[in-house]
């Protein structure tokens, strides 16, 4: 069974950091794209980044470049989203998602972890 | 970007009744050299993550019920839910990814009338 469980959301202060990581169990996690969506009430659902199988192509929407960086350890079947200088407007619930390619549906979502940005 | 678009926002339906939900895209997400549509169709339920039902505009995912359809091509879409059941109601959501970023509807709320 795929299952795929993320950890690290919390409350954060404006300018900070915070680290999310999303353990993948059930499947080859090292032959699949993964990628990081959020979810707000306001602004729904949005991708964030995703990354290739062997993390040697990453691609990330306009609003978090160069704050952002998706990563991934395939011997520890995980995958990274290090998020710094946030800012209230990344107050989201956040879902890893596996692709099967970087031009395919997400066909798998973990449960989300909530990451809140305030002080 | 493409900017995908929903209608309508909220939509209340009979039991056994059919549901219908638009999407319409801002560019057209049909692949020339394979014609394929790279649209998707992703149902959430209260406190759960969104979940595949449809890909390729029209290919059911595996388990998904078959009152579900999808249809359309280029730039409108339709899902279709052909008789109501009440474990239907959710958020369904449209998404392309025929270019990065992928992006989704806005979403419609389903609800039973």
């Amino acid at each position: 069974e795929v299952q795929l469980v993320e950890s690290g959301g919390g409350l954060v202060q404006p300018g900070g950091s915070l680290r999310l990581s999303c353990a993948a169990s059930g499947f080859t996690f090292s032959s699949y794209w993964m990628s990081w969506v959020r979810q707000t009430p306001g602004k729904g659902l949005e991708w964030v980044a995703n990354i290739k199988q062997d993390g040697g192509e990453k691609y990330y929407v306009d609003s978090v470049k160069g704050r952002f960086t998706i990563s991934r350890d395939n011997a520890k079947n995980s995958l990274y989203l290090q998020m710094n200088s946030l800012r209230a407007e990344d107050t989201a619930v956040y879902f890893c998602a596996r692709d099967s390619g970087r031009y395919d549906p997400f066909d798998y979502w973990g449960q989300g972890t909530l990451v809140t940005v305030s002080s | 970007d493409i900017v995908m678009t929903q209608s309508p926002d909220s939509l209340a339906v009979s039991l056994g009744e059919r549901a219908t939900i638009n999407c319409k895209s801002s560019r057209s997400v049909l692949y020339s050299s394979n014609n394929k549509n790279y649209l998707a169709w992703y149902q959430q339920k209260p406190g759960q993550p969104p979940k595949l039902l449809i890909y390729w505009a029209s290919t059911r995912e595996s388990g998904v019920p078959d009152r579900f359809s999808g249809s359309g091509s280029g730039t409108d879409f339709t899902l279709t839910i052909s008789s109501l059941q009440a474990e239907d109601v959710a958020v369904y959501y449209c998404q392309q990814y025929y270019s990065t970023p992928p992006t989704f509807g806005q979403g419609t709320r389903l609800e039973i009338k």
